[in-house]
């Protein structure tokens, strides 16, 4: 079982639709738990990071946590061709690195 | 402010060469991670630095990997006699500090690293 699992894609939504994205993980002591965006052939860019169980919004992101599930996800309302790119999941361990774990990402592909 | 930077953007190198590559974080960002992204897959962590000492090396894939951080800043990733299972970009992110919440690490532009 990979540490952190995400559905690869590609998952296609027409523009102005929600985009909904899973990741889920297997270390319960996880704590700290970011979504980054990546355009192909550039280097990942933070979209949000959540750390508490529950719904942490910004602007038209909104990432979830349930830590009895161990799931987490981020929600993107009214999808733009701008928001194509891949999503990736990433998990910061129950150690004191700071080292994080990524998910292989999603790809997300906006229709206008 | 600035961001993370890495030096070289690209690298193209023969087998068996030994390569440098260099990473300059954000000013102030005491903790510093090395990554590597293989074509099509995700982000695998290779080696963490807390000031100038390295906790946790434990990504390093074989021994010819090596990295040092010097005056809590600049880090150099160090691959010797290079083979071709090594191409791949090389990415460097920093973050104030390390562990816990609070920490996001910020990505550099990474470096593209090609072995023929």
């Amino acid at each position: 079982q990979k540490e952190v699992e995400q559905n690869s894609g590609p998952l296609s939504v027409p523009e102005g639709a929600i985009a909904s994205l899973n990741c889920t993980y297997s270390d319960r002591g996880s704590q700290s738990f970011f979504w980054y965006r990546q355009y192909s052939g550039k280097s990942p860019e933070l979209i949000m990071f959540i750390y508490s169980n529950g719904d942490k919004e910004d602007g038209r992101f909104t990432a979830q946590l349930n830590k009895a599930s161990q799931y987490v996800s981020l929600l993107i309302r009214d999808s733009q061709p701008s928001d194509s790119a891949t999503y990736l999941c990433a998990v910061g361990g129950s150690s004191n690195t700071g080292k994080l774990i990524f998910g292989q990402g999603t790809t997300l592909q906006v229709k206008p | 402010g600035a961001g993370v930077s890495q030096s070289p953007s690209n690298k193209v190198t023969e087998k068996g060469k030994d390569v440098e590559l260099r990473c300059d974080p954000i000013s102030g960002h005491t903790a510093l991670y090395w990554y590597r992204q293989s074509l099509g897959q995700g982000l695998e962590f290779l080696i963490y630095f807390q000031g100038n000492s390295a906790p946790d090396k434990s990504g390093l894939p074989s021994d010819r990997f090596s990295a040092e951080r010097t005056g809590g800043s600049v880090s150099t990733l160090t691959i010797q006699r290079t083979q071709q299972e090594d191409s791949a970009v090389y990415l460097c992110a920093s973050s104030h500090a390390a562990g816990g919440k609070g920490d996001t690490q910020y990505f550099g532009p990474g470096t593209r690293l090609t072995v023929l």
